[in-house]
């Protein structure tokens, strides 16, 4: 059974770097036939697309986050990873990892979210 | 971007009546090569990620009570919940995956009248 699980600090000081990693299980993040995603969801409010990442290393990020963000995939450790840099406010959100079958598809699996809140 | 609008906001339906949600894309999401409209619905409850309900506009995802249908095609779309249940109290999304960033709906909350 395929599971996600995101990790990393739930709070973040304004102009720092946001770090989160999610970890699969019941499957492989090298599989050729998927993508691996994040999504956020501010409090209260709407989802959006962050990006995605290949098995390859290959990227596609939401022009409107693409100079601050970076996805990243470590194979041999079945994770995939999301910096965000000079977070401001805005950026409080919970974060989900999620996986993509194929290119241009739906988003099937999601992990439970985790909640990060950008303040001094 | 492809922005996605919702109506209405919220609704409120009696326990077994239908309720209906529609969703509009600023731009066709149908690839005429495949003649599929890149379009998805899904459901969250409190507390929980988004679950797939619906793509390609009709197709229910394995496990999804037939209650849930989706309908339309190029910028117009409509998730209907056949009978409402106490269980689908939740907050409704949809979503193009026509073309990146993909993009969501504002969400339709439902509650039971």
């Amino acid at each position: 059974q395929v599971q996600l699980q995101e990790s990393g600090p739930g709070l973040v000081k304004p102009s720092e770097t946001l770090s989160l990693t999610c970890t699969l299980s019941g499957g492989s993040v090298s599989s050729s036939s998927y993508y691996w995603s994040w999504i956020r969801q501010p409090p209260g409010k709407g989802l959006e697309y962050i990006g995605y990442i290949y098995y390859t290393g290959s990227t596609n990020y939401n022009p409107s986050l693409e100079s601050r963000v970076t996805i990243s995939i470590d194979t041999s450790k079945n994770q995939f990873s999301l910096k965000l840099s000079s977070v401001t406010a805005a950026d409080t959100a919970v974060y989900y990892c999620a996986r993509i079958p194929g290119a241009n598809s739906v988003t099937d699996y999601w992990g439970q979210g985790t909640l990060v809140t950008v303040s001094s | 971007d492809i922005v996605m609008t919702q109506s209405p906001d919220s609704l409120a339906v009696s326990l077994g009546e239908r309720a209906s949600i529609n969703c509009k894309s600023g731009q066709s999401v149908l690839y005429s090569s495949n003649n599929k409209s890149y379009l998805a619905w899904y459901q969250q409850k409190p507390r929980q990620p988004p679950k797939l309900l619906i793509y390609w506009t009709s197709t229910r995802e394995s496990g999804v009570p037939d209650r849930f249908s989706g309908s339309g095609s190029g910028t117009e779309f409509t998730l209907t919940i056949s009978s409402l249940q106490a269980e689908d109290v939740a907050v409704y999304f949809c979503q193009q995956y026509y073309r990146t960033p993909f993009t969501f709906g504002p969400g339709t909350k439902v509650d039971i009248k």
